[in-house]
């Protein structure tokens, strides 16, 4: 079965760079949510998407903005990278029912701030 | 790869026997919860769910109970196998449409 897609897997920057996390979700998913995952940290929620609206938000800095498009794939875009930004990035999708639904995660961007 | 959890409290259990996982939950608005297992490189994985009007779901060697009067969650692993060790996390949704809260997690570590 088709999985939620990240790329790049790795991704390797320097202070105040940006950089571009792109996410696919499962076909017929129509919500996506954006995580950040620090070393020996539980995942942190950052921000979702319904149907290409901006469905929550949580911890996301101000620096950093996401979107999802037409195809619902979903890019997460940050800018002035910090050394603290480095950690593990998931991007996990749902089909929103009339009942909760689980997420199902990607295997995630490893950014890592030089 | 960077290892998951470097500094996550730790269960280790002998291969064949029962593990169990213990969660206390936040919210006591949240009606939706999922366990899911974490190996090192990789995304969280579902692997079972429960909600609110229910206080135990099985699936196969793995149960969920749920507390609600203490806002405790536990997933217990039935003749735990060496593919089970992996970092455990339980999520908590705080109502339809909105995001999941993660607690921390627990390395699960079965020796042989």
């Amino acid at each position: 079965a088709a999985g939620v897609i990240q790329s790049p897997r790795h991704l390797i920057k320097e202070k105040r760079e940006t950089a571009t996390l792109k996410c696919y979700p499962i076909p017929r998913h129509d919500t996506v949510y954006w995580y950040q995952q620090g070393p020996g940290q539980d995942p942190q929620f950052l921000i979702s998407f319904y149907e290409k609206m901006q469905s929550d938000k949580g911890s996301i800095p101000d620096r950093f903005s996401a979107q999802q498009f037409s195809d619902y794939h979903s890019e997460l875009n940050m800018s002035s990278l910090e050394l603290g930004d480095s950690a593990l990035y998931f991007c996990a999708s749902s089909r929103r029912t009339g009942n909760n639904s689980p997420l199902h995660f990607g295997n995630g961007t490893r950014l890592t701030v030089t | 790869g960077e290892s998951v959890g470097l500094h996550l409290p730790t269960l280790s259990v002998q291969e064949g026997d029962n593990s169990i996982i213990n969660c206390a939950y936040s919210n006591s608005a949240s009606d939706y919860f999922i366990w899911y297992k974490q190996e090192s490189g990789k995304g969280p994985q579902f692997i079972i769910d429960i909600r609110s009007n229910m206080d135990k779901r099985q699936g196969q060697r793995v149960t969920v109970l749920l507390n609600k009067t203490v806002k405790h969650l536990s997933l217990q692993i039935a003749a735990t196998q060496p593919g089970d060790s992996a970092v455990y996390f339980c999520a908590e949704n705080q109502g339809y449409g909105q995001n999941f809260v993660f607690g921390p997690g627990t390395r699960l570590s079965v020796l042989p």
